[in-house]
């Protein structure tokens, strides 16, 4: 199995400053890593797919980098509905799995 | 844009079963893949299974720690996907979720949109 390993696991951060988290996975995933937004008590939200695509409606602010194993999702102007916890996850192999998430606070 | 609305769910006893439903709005399912992800409480999100569409033969594919108790199926006449739980057991307690999933310019399914999640309480 293709394990996801994120860092930190949790950040503080500022309204309008901006995030960086990392996301490495074992074995190259041929940039088929997407990321998630996740807030308390409701669904993941899909932000970014195949890396740096970002999902329908999800705003610029939120950029997606990285190839072979290790990757990062940057979040600028951070806004307080930006606070939530973020997860990476590999759909190149099975089981498709996710990392063990970023929480960001203010 | 695909709207996801789940149902099903709730207390069951260790070694019962249970049925998850997950009924689409918005757009046909026809051309997605269909997955369901759990989350135990306090922790990350687990990929549970993913079933392809009708130009895949809806071959289904699970997470080893379900193979053999869970099954997947979708009826996309009525743009429903189902998740079969047998043989419960108590690490099976999560919200559970079903997500559709769309093509990559390299032709691999990603998470797209995101039912509201359902509980599911494994306990005596």
């Amino acid at each position: 199995d293709i394990q996801m390993t994120q860092s930190p696991s949790s950040l503080s951060a500022s309204v309008g400053g901006s995030v960086t988290i990392t996301c490495r996975a074992s074995q190259a995933i041929n940039n088929h890593l997407a990321w998630f937004q996740q807030k308390p008590g409701k669904a993941p939200k899909s932000l970014i797919y195949a890396v740096s695509s970002l999902q329908n409606g999800v705003p610029s602010k939120f950029s997606g980098s990285g190839s072979g194993t290790d990757f990062t999702l940057t979040i600028s102007s951070l806004q307080p509905e930006d606070f939530a916890t973020y997860y990476c996850q590999q759909y190149d192999t099975y089981p498709l799995n996710f990392g063990g998430g970023t929480k960001v606070e203010i | 844009e695909i709207q996801l609305v789940q149902s099903g769910g709730g207390l069951v006893q260790p070694g019962g079963s249970l049925r998850l439903s997950c009924a689409a709005s918005g757009s046909p399912l026809n051309d997605h893949y269909m997955d369901w992800v759990r989350q135990a409480p306090g922790k990350g999100p687990e990929w549970v299974g993913r079933i392809r569409n009708r130009a895949r033969a809806y071959t289904t594919e699970y997470a080893a720690s379900v193979k053999g108790r869970f099954s997947i199926s979708r009826d996309d006449s009525s743009n429903s996907v189902y998740l079969e739980m047998r043989s419960l057991k108590i690490e099976d307690t999560a919200v559970y979720y079903c997500a559709s999933e769309f093509r990559d310019i390299s032709d691999y399914y990603y998470f797209d949109n995101w039912g509201q999640g359902t509980l599911v309480t494994v306990s005596s």
